[in-house]
């Protein structure tokens, strides 16, 4: 399957546990993007990596959320100390930019979620 | 801010064609997004306006009118399994700013 991997589709934490959300791009893809949706909702931004480089955290929570997409490996979303309000679908999606200057719109491709369920 | 204007449901029948407006007020505008997402699944890829016009894929079509800061998608030949919630999406342009600002999304039902 050459899509996008998430893992685990399900997790379920308590209060004031870690939660750690894994993706792995398409092949090929050096662009990772995660996205939080609450039900009814559309999915709204949290950050935008590359390789090794976090390039824009700008929707990301300056608390207990971090982001990173090593040389190796997925990326990951790291949630700490989760809070109910955390219960959510996380969706990581990537991308293969053009590279051409100016021009940074690429599809992008989501992968199947990751539900975050908070007790 | 940045803000997606969708009608939040519709609802047509199986051969019908229905058409999902948006509007959009960004910070800046690159290029306009839509996407399928089926209850319990992963949003999926549509279609992509960067320029005014139609662009047309089998039974689905996107049209982009920039200066009104408008889009919309029409759906053709509308058959069950087109029952989902269908998502436009900006991406700003510019620098770093690859992500999309999603809409609320519009929730089709499709009845038989």
């Amino acid at each position: 399957n050459a899509g996008v991997m998430q893992n685990p589709r399900h997790l379920v934490r308590r209060r004031g546990q870690e939660a750690r959300l894994r993706c792995s791009p398409m092949k090929g893809h050096s662009h990772v993007y995660w996205y939080r949706q609450l039900p009814e909702e559309g999915l709204k931004f949290m950050v935008y990596l590359q390789k090794e480089n976090i390039i824009d955290e700008s929707g990301m929570p300056k608390e207990r959320f971090s982001a990173e997409f090593p040389k190796e490996g997925p990326s990951i979303l790291r949630i700490q100390q989760v809070v109910r309000g955390d219960s959510a679908a996380y969706f990581c999606a990537s991308s293969q930019l053009s590279g051409l200057a100016g021009r940074n719109q690429e599809t992008q491709y989501f992968g199947p979620g990751t539900r975050l369920l908070v007790l | 801010g940045q803000s997606l204007e969708q009608p939040s449901e519709v609802t047509a029948v199986e051969g019908a064609i229905v058409q999902i407006n948006c509007t959009y007020q960004t910070s800046g505008f690159y290029g306009l997004s839509w996407y399928q997402q089926h209850d319990g699944g992963a949003p999926t890829f549509l279609s992509y306006n960067a320029l005014d016009g139609l662009e047309e894929t089998g039974r689905f079509s996107s049209f982009l009118s920039r200066s009104d800061s408008y889009g919309y998608l029409l759906l053709q030949e509308l058959q069950m399994k087109d029952s989902a919630s269908y998502f436009c999406a900006v991406t700003l342009d510019g620098g770093s700013q690859g992500n999309l600002i999603f809409g609320k999304g519009t929730k089709l039902s499709v009845k038989p």
